[in-house]
């Protein structure tokens, strides 16, 4: 079955640096590629999302890439603020199949 | 137009007894994902419902464990017998379609004791 890898597990960055968390998956047939935030005791909310059939999506200050051919997929986050500490999880699925998360980034914006 | 919907949003059970954590999807969603999330771990599919069928249980435990979605009614997660392993939050998501994107409530934390 599908196995999402996802690195770093902590990232820490200064207030208005960028952030990127990058992740891989297994299994070629995967062609949706969510992206969850959770704040400490909260919900994952999607933040965005990616479909195979595009190589890169933005939306403000947040953009997802896809290498299809690596199986490589990334967020980048720009001009970090502090509200953007949480814990980020990428995710895969295929057509018809359940989703598959990455284990977690824990973000921290430093001052 | 409402969110998905979970309760309760925590839930004390001792070793032994029985657990039920419901959830209703948003409206206009047929489709209902149950997730495990032990503290600072990720997120661990569990089983796939549509209205009265199992899609996809390959995440749950063998034993102890079942979950329904009937034609009326919320989803029900059910835990038989908890165990202390069985404590942690557990989340579910809804979805319109089968490669929809998943919106999740906001989770029924388990303690057992």
């Amino acid at each position: 079955g599908e196995n999402v890898e996802q690195h770093p597990s902590t990232l820490s960055v200064q207030e208005g640096d960028s952030a990127v968390i990058k992740c891989t998956y297994s299994d070629s047939a995967s062609n949706y590629f969510p992206w969850y935030k959770q704040e400490l005791g909260k919900r994952p909310q999607l933040i965005i999302d990616i479909r195979s059939n595009v190589g890169e999506k933005k939306d403000q200050r947040i953009a997802v890439t896809l290498n299809k051919t690596a199986k490589h997929f990334s967020l980048h986050i720009t001009e970090t603020q502090p509200e953007d500490s949480a814990v980020y999880f990428c995710a895969a699925s295929k057509r018809d199949d359940k989703i598959i998360f990455g284990k977690g980034t824990r973000l921290h914006i430093l001052p | 137009n409402a969110g998905v919907m979970q309760n309760p949003r925590h839930l004390v059970r001792r070793r032994g007894q029985e657990a039920r954590l419901r959830c209703s999807p948003m409206k206009g969603h047929s489709h209902v994902y149950w997730y495990r999330q032990l503290p600072e771990e990720g997120l661990k599919f569990m089983v796939y419902l549509q209205k009265e069928n199992i899609i996809d249980e390959s995440g749950m435990p063998k034993e102890r464990f079942s979950a329904e979605f009937p034609k009326e009614g919320p989803s029900i997660l059910r835990i038989q017998q908890v165990v202390r392993g069985d404590s942690a939050a557990y989340f579910c998501a809804s979805s319109p379609g089968r490669t929809g994107e998943q919106y999740f409530g906001p989770g029924t934390r388990l303690t057992v004791t």
